[in-house]
């Protein structure tokens, strides 16, 4: 059973970079997809973007210009990174797995706020 | 992007009842790429069908799906008081993969 368990800054203040990492536990990162997904608050999920074992990645439109996706594969991990940072960034932030874009595994999740 | 609208936003029903969610996609899914989670406060969502209509691993019978094209139907055939919750359904046939809005059931 895999687990993935996620970590980064949680307080940031606009125009700063929000940095997650989601650590993989019990399988392999080859063959998936590594999704990161984030809920603003009192909003519905939104798709930010996933990257895959080789490193491929593709992000929301809306967040493209801002957003770089990373994985290491000798860590067991995938990161993520979204610079100049504003209040409509705060949001609870979940990393997942999926193998053909469905999340059947989900980080515990990691509520990150934006504010002066 | 592909759109997708969940109907009704809210559904009240009680335990024991059947519940019946929809989500309509703007353009057609031909490869039925389409999953359902149930999110619940303070938890991570959780996977219930994907493909259109295959049960996750662990998930209830009493959770089913079905649909085609641009219209999905996630059904519950008789409600759990855990099961009220709201539920998202989600295209990942089409890039930029996209949630709908969610449907919250409730008592």
């Amino acid at each position: 059973q895999v687990q993935l368990q996620q970590w980064g800054a949680r307080l940031l203040k606009p125009s700063e970079t929000l940095s997650l990492t989601c650590a993989v536990y019990g399988g392999s990162m080859r063959g998936y997809y590594w999704t990161w997904v984030r809920q603003p608050p009192g909003k519905g999920l939104e798709w930010i973007g996933e990257i895959n074992h080789r490193g491929r990645s593709d992000y929301s439109p809306s967040l493209k210009s801002r957003l770089t996706a990373s994985i290491d594969t000798s860590k067991n991990q995938f990161s993520l990174r979204l610079t100049s940072v504003t209040g409509a960034d705060t949001a609870v932030y979940y990393c997942a797995r999926g193998e053909f874009g469905e999340l059947e595994s989900w980080g515990q999740g990691t509520l990150v706020t934006v504010s002066s | 992007e592909v759109v997708l609208t969940q109907s009704p936003g809210t559904l009240s029903l009680s335990p024991g009842e059947r519940a019946s969610l929809s989500c309509r996609a703007s353009q057609s899914l031909s490869n039925s790429y389409l999953a359902w989670y149930q999110h619940k406060p303070g938890q991570a969502p959780r996977l219930l069908v994907y493909g259109t209509s295959h049960r996750a691993t662990g998930i209830p019978d009493r959770f089913s799906g079905s649909g085609s094209g641009t219209d999905f139907t996630l059904t519950i055939s008789r409600l759990e008081p855990e099961d009220f919750a709201v539920y998202y359904c989600h295209q990942y046939g089409i890039s930029p993969y996209t949630f709908g809005q969610g449907t919250k059931l409730e008592i």
